[in-house]
């Protein structure tokens, strides 16, 4: 079945990196856009950033433009966030998203499939 | 950036109640529209594209309408399970918005 499943989350000094994954599953994840969404604990959610099924194309939140880096390796079939500089205001549940139009490259689509989560914690 | 404004943030409602849920773009996003419906502890789940598109396998009671600026949810008979938080989104560009959700009480 179509699947994603995040991991890498955890608690993290403000300043300090993180790395997040999001293996895919039951779909030829290299032919689709996929995106990064948070929520933070009670709060709604926010899109943080999107990349093309190819990894040309990468876009994202002001709030972490400059701070976190989007990538994707299609031959593992898997989606990173790369999370630096972190502060307190980035604890959230990270949610990794497949955006339901395969192969766009500037304008993307609803967010048909997402994963579980991975929470991450800013904290001293 | 596009915000995205709900309306009400709380409704309270019954089963086999008739609810709709507002959500008004600050800027024209013709039908780039989405509506999620979140659970407790569960990831967003897909219910309606291009502001009136069902998703497959979502229960016909809910729909969607609205274009350019005023969207609604609508769902006709509400059931137990639809007790939980929608959110709208405008993919019309990036950054792709959320509106603040509205969460869906049992009365």
């Amino acid at each position: 079945q179509v699947q994603l499943v995040e991991s890498g989350g955890g608690v993290v000094q403000p300043g300090r990196s993180l790395r997040l994954s999001c293996a895919a599953s039951g779909f030829t994840f290299s032919s689709y856009p996929m995106h990064w969404v948070r929520q933070a604990p009670g709060k709604g959610l926010e899109w943080v950033a999107v990349i093309t099924y190819d990894g040309t194309n990468k876009y994202y939140a002001d709030s972490v433009k400059v701070r976190f880096t989007i990538s994707r390796d299609n031959s593992k079939n898997t989606l990173y966030l790369q999370m630096n500089s972190l502060t307190p205001g980035d604890t959230a549940v990270y949610y990794c998203a497949r955006d339901m139009v395969p192969a766009a490259m500037t304008v993307f689509d609803a967010f048909d499939v997402w994963g579980q989560g991975t929470m991450v914690t800013v904290s001293a | 950036d596009i915000q995205m404004t709900q309306s009400p943030s709380t409704l309270s409602a019954s089963v086999g109640d008739r609810v709709t849920i507002t959500c008004r773009a600050s800027q024209t996003i013709s039908t780039w529209l989405a509506w999620y419906q979140q659970k407790p502890g569960k990831a967003p789940k897909l219910l309606i594209y291009k502001a009136s598109t069902l998703e497959n396998e979502v229960p016909s009671r809910f729909s969607g309408s609205g274009s350019g600026t005023e969207f609604t949810l609508t769902i006709s008979s509400l059931q137990p399970d639809d007790f939980a938080t929608y959110y709208c989104q405008q993919y019309d560009g990036a950054p792709y918005t959320f509106g603040q959700g509205t969460k869906l009480e049992i009365k």
